[in-house]
């Protein structure tokens, strides 16, 4: 399968630990973005790489929420000293750069990672 | 404060009927909107439109975009049972995405 893969698929913990969820992208694809749903909701975009460099983070990451890429490749987040306010989907996508114009290409997105805090 | 207003927010419909889908949006420095379907799993890529009044088509789905008014439009003509889903819009600026809200489809046999 060549498609974006997330793993864990699924993540229970407990108030106040850290997780940390990674995403493979797309092999080809430079672009990597992370998201957050909760139900009901459409996605709610946290932070962007552009290869290793990390270009965009959303006011919504507090500082508890670090996403690294180090090689340009997979990334990680994490999230230290989970609240239960964090429970959610979390979603990885992945794309192409964007043509000349400016307008971006489709992302493809993981299954995400459901983390639900205790 | 960039925002992606999609509505209705859910809809009921039987088979056979066609439906249409709002999506208007608020943001800075817009490059693309954005429609994807999402069932029970991540949001799969329906149509990317960058440009006012060129039709999208893919079978029984279209999409429109105008962007004086800033809204789209997706239309899905002879719904089926499998179009039950949640349809997403989402506009790109420079480097963000902004979805909306979604609109949930329920269509009954």
């Amino acid at each position: 399968d060549t498609g974006v893969s997330q793993n864990p698929r699924h993540k229970i913990t407990k108030r106040g630990q850290n997780v940390t969820f990674r995403c493979d992208p797309i092999s080809e694809h430079n672009r990597l973005y992370w998201y957050r749903q909760t139900l009901g909701q459409g996605p709610e975009f946290l932070t962007y790489f552009q290869n290793e460099a990390q270009l965009e983070k959303s006011r919504l990451l507090s500082d508890r929420f670090s996403a690294e890429r180090p090689k340009g490749s997979f990334s990680t987040l994490e999230i230290q000293r989970t609240e239960q306010g964090d429970s959610a989907m979390y979603l990885c996508a992945s794309s192409l750069s964007g043509g000349g114009g400016g307008a971006y290409n489709e992302q493809f997105f993981g299954p995400g990672t459901r983390l639900t805090v205790l | 404060e960039d925002k992606v207003v999609q509505s209705p927010l859910s809809l009921v419909v039987h088979e056979g009927d066609t439906v249409t889908l709002n999506c208007s949006y608020e943001v800075t420095n817009f490059r693309s909107l954005l429609w994807y379907k999402q069932e029970k799993k991540a949001p799969t890529f329906l149509f990317m439109l960058t440009s006012s009044g060129i039709e999208k088509k893919s079978g029984r789905l279209s999409s429109i975009l105008d962007k004086k008014e800033l809204f789209s439009i997706l239309n899905i003509t002879a719904t089926q049972t499998g179009d039950s889903a949640v349809y997403l819009c989402a506009v790109t600026t420079f480097n963000k995405f902004y979805f909306g809200s979604g609109t949930k489809l329920n269509v009954k046999p």
